[in-house]
């Protein structure tokens, strides 16, 4: 079935470091791709999305590209600030069932 | 203007209780879902309903009976609680089953 693995955290940076956090996934036909933070807590809060291969999501600074033939959507930033502390969500969207599948959640800590 | 809503926010009740959390979307969606985030934060799909009508319905007990009234709102009902009922659950909404979802803040369940 489809599924989505992120890499393993907590991840801890210095504000202003490059980010990355890995996501992979294994789905049938052509899912959609999402990016969702969650604040402490608040709700899930969708951060970007690509519906295509090749596509890029970008908002607040984060972006993602689609890659089909790596099967990834990875989530990067260039200098990360403190506010951006919180736990990152990649999720594939099966169009046919409607099911979203999340991966297991990467905490980001960011120290000043 | 919120967009996702639910009601409570916090619920702290016994074993053996009857609850229900209520989820209500202003944003003029057909599809709404019931997520449960458990304690290491992983995120899973119980239901979904599409214009009034169950079409997602995951392996959850059946003490779990979800209700939709009309398409703006999606009640979940939990008869018996367990200790493993205890919980954060997530209501959200889309447009079809295709877009991207768009969550509530969250009922923290607390089974004693």
């Amino acid at each position: 079935g489809d599924s989505v693995t992120q890499m393993e955290g907590p991840v801890t940076l210095s504000e202003e470091a490059f980010l990355t956090i890995n996501c992979t996934y294994t789905a049938t036909g052509y899912p959609s791709l999402f990016w969702y933070v969650q604040y402490p807590g608040e709700g899930l809060q969708l951060l970007l999305k690509a519906t295509k291969a090749d596509d890029k999501g970008s908002n607040k600074g984060f972006e993602a590209t689609y890659r089909k033939e790596t099967t990834s959507f990875h989530l990067e930033k260039g200098s990360v600030q403190v506010s951006d502390s919180a736990v990152y969500f990649c999720a594939l969207l099966n169009g046919n069932t409607g099911k979203l599948i999340f991966g297991q959640g990467t905490t980001l800590q960011v120290k000043p | 203007d919120t967009a996702v809503s639910q009601t409570p926010k916090y619920l702290v009740t016994q074993m053996g209780n009857d609850k229900s959390i209520k989820c209500e979307q202003n944003l003029g969606h057909d599809t709404m879902y019931w997520y449960k985030q458990d304690s290491k934060k992983f995120l899973k799909i119980m239901f979904s309903y599409n214009n009034k009508e169950l079409i997602i319905n995951e392996t959850v007990p059946n003490r779990f009976s979800p209700k939709s009234p009309d398409k703006a709102h999606l009640n979940l009902h939990i008869n018996s609680l367990e200790l493993g009922d205890s919980a954060v659950y997530f209501c959200a909404s889309s447009q079809g089953t295709s877009w991207e979802q768009y969550f509530g803040p969250g009922t923290r369940l607390t089974v004693t």
